[in-house]
């Protein structure tokens, strides 16, 4: 199975700063990286898929990069809605899996 | 819009069974591939399962496999997990989820239910 490692697990920010979020794949998965968030209480939902690519309606300062084995996350000017927890995944091979999650916290 | 309704969600005792639905909407169900994905409380998400729109693939996650039994009724748009031998392990919000892309089975999923809890405690 491929593993899936995010760090940090968790952080601290304040509105507008600048948040990356890592995450390394126990091997090489190309571009086969996707993104979620998710808020208390309620079902993820997909942010980036391809490593890149920004799903309709998300809005531009979240961007993702990277391939091979590492992977970013970057919130450009974190917002007060942006508060939550992040997750990535796999989609090289099954089982698909996922990375441990990083939670954004208000500093 | 896309809506996922699952259910069937509650309380089980460890080594019974238990059935969820998952009711699809706002979209041509019989042509995705469709997942359930697990959450234990204050966990992180595991994938559970996958069957594909015809149900000629179909797969599992290991800590399921030979317990679980994923299937669809296309003619109903639902999807169904049936959850037999379960284990206080198995505690978790389900979710159902979409693959992304039609007619395929690309292991990115798009939109999700908002989840049905099971509990195995005696």
């Amino acid at each position: 199975d491929i593993q899936m490692t995010q760090s940090p697990a968790s952080l601290s920010a304040s509105v507008g700063d600048r948040v990356t979020i890592t995450c390394r794949a126990s091997q090489s998965i190309s571009s086969y990286v996707n993104w979620y968030q998710q808020k208390p209480g309620k079902a993820p939902k997909l942010l980036i898929n391809a490593a890149s690519s920004l799903q309709s309606g998300v809005p531009s300062r979240f961007s993702g990069s990277g391939s091979g084995t590492d992977f970013t996350l970057t919130i450009s000017g974190l917002q007060p809605e942006d508060f939550a927890t992040y997750y990535c995944q796999q989609s090289y091979s099954t089982p698909w899996t996922f990375g441990q999650g990083t939670k954004v916290e208000i500093k | 819009d896309v809506q996922l309704v699952e259910s069937g969600g509650g309380l089980v005792k460890p080594g019974g069974s238990l059935r969820l639905s998952c009711a699809a909407s706002g979209f041509t169900f019989s042509t995705y591939s469709m997942n359930w994905i697990r959450q234990a409380p204050g966990k992180g998400l595991e994938w559970v399962s996958s069957i594909s729109s015809s149900t000629s693939y179909i797969d599992y996650a290991d800590s399921v496999k030979g317990r679980f039994t994923i299937s669809r009724d296309n003619a109903k748009n639902s999807l169904y997990l049936q959850m037999n031998s379960v284990r206080a392990e198995d505690t978790a919000v389900y979710y159902c989820a979409r693959d992304r892309d039609s007619s395929g089975y690309s292991g990115i999923f798009d939109y999700w239910g908002q989840g049905t809890l099971v509990t195995v405690s005696s």
